[in-house]
């Protein structure tokens, strides 16, 4: 596709229930990022998958966020018993990988609200 | 760590005003400098970026120049437009190049 496409746009969701949320990445980026964003804050990073290697867990904030992507493709983000403070939009990004290591620009989707109530 | 501070907002200004957004960044290591612009109902755009020191970021009629003696970032524009109400992030690349930290947004209104 033009762009990162994520779903769904929207997602409330009651305390306690497990939600997936979608990205698909530009195609030919080989670097997936997922970001948080609550509200009045600036963007908080998750994970960032490059190729095959081990993915940058580090931004995770509870062992209750998983994600996985299936080669240089879709990702999920993966949000298991949701608490209130889950509450955020999720955004995705995905950019080119540069020579020695570095990542281009990252172009974002247009995330994903979630709510949980 | 690595963090950005931003001036916070909003910030009004009346159509053909001067717009400067300040950003501060910490200096660790040698960062890339990004303007994100999120419109309203949008997602989150590259403004304009600047990959090392002196190197001056321009996009539609914004400008930013990467100033390592003061740690700076701060987005200008000349004459704002309607059209450039928005929220606007600036951010860092990390230590390897990929997290980018951001600051925590400054919205921009801009009237006619």
């Amino acid at each position: 596709g033009a762009g990162v496409s994520q779903s769904p746009s929207n997602k409330v969701t009651e305390k306690g229930k497990d939600v997936e949320l979608r990205c698909d990445p530009i195609s030919g980026h080989t670097a997936l990022y997922w970001y948080r964003q609550r509200l009045g804050q600036g963007l908080e990073f998750l994970i960032y998958f490059q190729g095959n290697s081990a993915p940058d867990k580090s931004g995770l904030p509870s062992d209750r966020f998983s994600a996985e992507r299936t080669g240089e493709s879709v990702s999920t983000l993966t949000i298991q018993r949701t608490q209130q403070e889950d509450s955020a939009v999720y955004l995705c990004a995905s950019s080119f990988r540069l020579a020695g290591g570095r990542t281009d620009t990252q172009y974002f989707g247009p995330g994903t609200r979630l709510t949980v109530l | 760590g690595n963090s950005v501070t931003q001036m916070e907002g909003p910030v009004t200004l009346s159509e053909e005003a001067f717009l400067t957004i300040n950003c501060t960044y910490t200096a660790t290591g040698y960062p890339s400098l990004f303007w994100y612009v999120q419109y309203p109902g949008e997602g989150l755009q590259l403004l304009l970026k600047a990959t090392k020191a002196d190197d001056k970021g321009s996009n539609k009629g914004f400008e930013a120049t990467y100033r390592k003696e003061t740690t700076s970032f701060h987005l200008e524009k000349g004459s704002v437009q309607v059209s450039d109400s928005a929220v606007y992030f600036c951010a860092r690349s990390g230590g390897s190049n990929y997290k980018l930290t951001f600051g925590k947004g400054t919205l921009l209104t801009v009237n006619p």
